[in-house]
């Protein structure tokens, strides 16, 4: 069964707080797992992604963790800031053909 | 990078007709387009893989006589709703097949397709 399962579904953090979002996967031929965001009418963005043969990778603000053993991987964002507040999700793919999608999580970051 | 062009950004249309999605891969030859659909407060659903030069392949539950996809080209792949009703209400998303030019996945800007 090729499913990703995001939590939350939601959250809300204080502006410089630290919002992260988790994600687990089934099929253990996935081998990119990006992280897109996506703001109201807008299609989803990428912010990150990560190969399993990496345990964590940080570009700015946003971090992945993967963790490959138990088949899970997060989004880290530090220093949350109100422009964060969007919906973000996670995904999977096998030799980039199709991309399978968390549930997503709608953040709030509160001024 | 890749740029992907999807046309129309919106479109409302009455019941009963037919709506035409085009997604055209602006400076790379995609021999595959992945369909989305995207309820509102829900993730992305794919409907189907489109490859150039064959038939497409739909997802479980799709019924490929009402979302039709042509790829007749490396450059353009079309998603036509017919005969649409207003439960096909819909955010409708094309992302070329990763890893050809910016090791990832490029999506069109989204169609928002309104049937009254």
């Amino acid at each position: 069964q090729q499913q990703v399962k995001q939590s939350p579904q939601s959250l809300i953090v204080q502006k410089g707080g630290i919002s992260i979002i988790n994600c687990a996967y089934e099929n253990t031929a996935f081998d990119y797992f990006p992280w897109y965001q996506q703001f109201p009418g807008k299609g989803p963005a990428l912010l990150i992604a990560i190969r399993p043969d990496v345990s964590e990778k940080k570009e700015g603000r946003f971090t992945i963790s993967f963790n490959k053993s138990a088949k899970q991987f997060s989004l880290h964002i530090m220093d949350s800031q109100p422009g964060d507040s969007a919906t973000y999700f996670c995904a999977a793919s096998q030799g980039f053909q199709k991309l399978v999608f968390g549930t997503g999580t709608r953040l709030l970051v509160s001024p | 990078g890749a740029v992907v062009s999807q046309h129309p950004s919106w479109v409302i249309c009455k019941s009963g007709t037919s709506v035409k999605i085009e997604c055209r891969s602006l400076d790379f030859q995609a021999t595959t387009m992945f369909w989305y659909r995207q309820f509102p407060k829900q993730s992305l659903m794919l409907m189907a893989t489109s490859n150039e030069g064959s038939k497409a392949t739909y997802e479980q539950g799709v019924e490929k006589d009402k979302f039709l996809i042509n790829h007749a080209s490396l450059t353009l792949s079309t998603l036509t709703v017919t005969s649409a009703h207003p439960e096909d209400s819909s955010f409708y998303i094309c992302t070329q097949g990763g890893g050809v030019v910016n090791y990832g996945y490029t999506f069109g800007s989204g169609t928002r397709l309104t049937v009254v």
